[in-house]
């Protein structure tokens, strides 16, 4: 049972644009979400994070807006540059416990 | 400072053999998870060692057992390998049990069962 979904597989955008990145959720009982990048070849490492409690968090170009009554979670990158191309994850997990259920990913390209 | 390093990097096993991998953590952290991503998914939770002892397990079957050491590297063993079993293992650490944000991880072992 699939509790955090990312129904785009893959995404391109052009340089300077801006990138949106999904995710949505069915378990109601989430209240801390992250954002991780991975590049081929290595681990995936943390790039956002927002808890329940807030609907934006924002850190330089990346942004992260969660909407609860939706069960969503988007990640906007403005603007988007050439190495921001990677495999991005949302995750989630419930009561600041320590499982986190993750997404299947979304390759994003950003072409030069 | 050293990051995390998983080993080996790639394995093939045949089914019904056991293997063991193998986790350093990142220099001052006392919290391993280990994660299984199979081809096309996301990490899916294994479980979590808090110093040397079991803090959390996913949805995985008892032939996943794993060691904490008072090092706090750590080890993941599967038992009898079934072909399902066939996915990139991931590694994790970090200093607080609970964060996502601090939560490192390694480049995985890949590892085939056949």
């Amino acid at each position: 049972d699939q509790q955090v979904k990312q129904n785009s597989p893959s995404l391109s955008v052009q340089e300077g644009r801006i990138s949106i990145l999904n995710c949505d959720y069915t378990n109601s009982m989430f209240d801390y979400f992250l954002w991780y990048k991975k590049y081929p070849a290595e681990g995936p490492t943390f790039l956002i994070s927002i808890s329940s409690i807030k609907d934006k968090n924002e850190d330089g170009r990346f942004t992260v807006f969660l909407n609860k009554s939706a069960k969503h979670l988007s990640l906007h990158i403005v603007p988007s540059q050439p190495g921001d191309s990677a495999v991005y994850f949302c995750a989630a997990s419930a009561n600041t416990g320590n499982q986190f259920y993750f997404g299947t990913g979304t390759s994003l390209t950003v072409i030069p | 400072e050293t990051g995390v390093t998983q080993s080996p990097t790639h394995l093939i096993k045949t089914r019904g053999q056991q293997v063991t991998l193998r986790c350093s953590s990142q220099s001052g952290h006392n919290t391993v998870s280990w994660y299984q991503q199979a081809l096309g998914q996301g990490p899916q939770f294994i479980f979590q060692y808090y110093r040397e002892e079991e803090n959390g397990r996913g949805n995985f079957p008892p032939r996943f057992s794993g060691l904490q050491f008072p090092n706090y590297s750590s080890e993941l063993n599967v038992n009898a390998l079934e072909l399902d079993d066939s996915a990139l293992y991931l590694c994790a650490s970090s200093s607080e049990q609970g964060s996502g944000e601090t939560q490192y991880f390694g480049p995985g072992t890949r590892l085939l069962v056949l």
